[in-house]
């Protein structure tokens, strides 16, 4: 089977900095990426690794660990508008189908 | 910035009836998806698309489903008759080979309603 788990919610405070994790267990794994939804929205990418350790994008950074089938997103600076539904999903072949996981709703707070 | 596009936007049908989603990829990319996500639940693969053919399906696109690409532009999702467990936000999405084909740009989604 495959799955993918993540929290279910996350609460943080403006400015702060935020991490969700995702451990999977895949059949096959290419690399893990994230997408960020807001409510009514299509996921829109934000970060992927194919490789272990740590890509950063401006604000936000995500890392992978292959032999612990895990990684996390890493949000910094949060800012209101970084309240959405967070995916992380998993490249098991090389049809580059996504599994995804069931997503963490971040909520910040002023 | 290229984007991918969807129409219709919403779509009301009457449970058994044929629907057709449309999607428009971005225009040097060639990989090509359907996904599907019920409101509050997780996205889900169910087909991708690549040289005029499937690449992959998953258990949930059976026989109802189809997809095509009629010309150069565009992308379709058939499903022949509805059912009610059909109604979701549809999805579509490509990649392409300037930002590696694992890097997919979804479209904004074509809502699904069967009554």
């Amino acid at each position: 089977g495959q799955s993918l788990e993540q929290p279910s919610e996350v609460t943080a405070v403006e400015g702060a900095i935020v991490q969700i994790n995702c451990t999977y267990q895949t059949s096959g794994f290419y690399g893990l990426s994230w997408y960020q939804q807001h409510d009514g929205g299509a996921p829109t990418f934000l970060s992927y690794n194919a490789l272990d350790g740590l890509e950063e994008t401006g604000r936000f950074s995500s890392f992978l660990s292959r032999s612990d089938s895990y990684g996390y997103l890493l949000l910094q600076e949060l800012q209101m508008k970084d309240s959405a539904s967070y995916f992380c999903a998993v490249y098991g072949d090389s049809s580059y189908k996504l599994i995804f996981g069931s997503g963490t709703r971040l909520l910040v707070r002023p | 910035e290229p984007e991918v596009t969807q129409t219709p936007s919403h779509q009301v049908t009457q449970m058994g009836q044929e629907v057709i989603l449309r999607c428009v990829p971005i225009s040097n990319h060639l990989y090509f998806y359907w996904y599907r996500q019920i409101l509050g639940q997780k996205v889900e693969f169910l087909v991708s698309f690549y040289n005029n053919e499937i690449s992959e399906k998953s258990e949930i696109f059976d026989d109802q489903f189809s997809v095509e690409r009629p010309d150069g532009s565009n992308f379709t999702l058939k499903i022949r008759s509805t059912k009610l467990e059909d109604s979701a936000m549809y999805f579509c999405a490509s990649s392409g080979v300037d930002q590696g084909a694992e890097t997919q740009y979804f479209g904004p989604g074509t809502r699904l309603l069967v009554l």
